[in-house]
């Protein structure tokens, strides 16, 4: 079974700059899950998709936008960059049956984003 | 609302020692709790896992117990190897959340030496 997986791993770009992240789900998975990881801290949730709609968003300003695709793989695009925005960005899928919280998130390795 | 509180690390310890690294939590609903572990260099691996109140969660040697009332899931194991060295979260999914977005404490560094 083929995992998450994440492109591009490192992106360097400026101030003002926009960019988009790719996420392939796991196989079999319906949900998709970003969350931003600064250096020394726990990932923080930013939104998550199911059925190519947005399904519960984290504290974060509308600059953060995502899209989910019929195959289940996701973008996460972020506007107006700024140098507080430079993280580990993470995306997890999960199988959600609805009503059931016991189902983990399985990750990728994430793309390392730094803003100059 | 939802949170993790973990203890802070760093955390030394010589190979075959005992480890508890302790996560207490707050949720408003009925929570399913995770431990997750992240070696350098890449994403978050599960653990363990437990979906109610007294339930053990174990794997490679790690457990932890779903404590409700003391709101706590403290990851322990009888003897840590070099191969353990990485970084613990301690996580959360609540019930009365839409989807299962996942609450994480901020991490606690486990260094094993020789």
């Amino acid at each position: 079974e083929t995992g998450v997986t994440q492109s591009p791993t490192h992106l360097i770009k400026t101030r003002g700059q926009q960019v988009t992240l790719r996420c392939s789900s796991q196989s079999g998975h319906n949900t998709v899950s970003w969350y931003q990881q600064a250096l020394g801290q726990g990932p923080q949730f930013i939104f998550q998709y199911y059925r190519e709609e947005e399904n519960g968003r984290g504290n974060f300003p509308p600059r953060f936008s995502g899209l989910q695709f019929p195959n289940y793989s996701s973008e996460l695009n972020v506007n107006a960059l700024e140098l507080d925005d430079s993280a580990l960005y993470l995306c997890a899928s999960s199988l959600w049956t609805g009503g059931r919280r016991d189902q983990p998130q399985h990750f990728g390795d994430g793309t390392r984003l730094s803003i100059l | 609302g939802d949170s993790v509180t973990q203890m802070e690390g760093p955390v030394t310890l010589s190979e075959e020692a005992f480890l508890t690294i302790n996560c207490t939590y707050t949720a408003t609903g009925y929570p399913s709790l995770f431990w997750y572990v992240q070696y350098p260099g890449e994403g978050l691996q599960l653990l363990l896992k437990a979906t109610k109140a007294d339930d053990k969660g174990s794997n490679k040697g790690f457990e932890a117990t779903y404590r409700k009332e003391t709101t706590s899931f403290h990851l322990e194991k009888g003897s840590v190897q070099v191969s353990d060295s990485a970084v613990y979260f301690c996580a959360l999914s609540d019930s009365h959340r839409v989807g299962n977005q996942f609450y994480f404490g901020t991490g606690t560094s486990l260094t094993v030496i020789p």
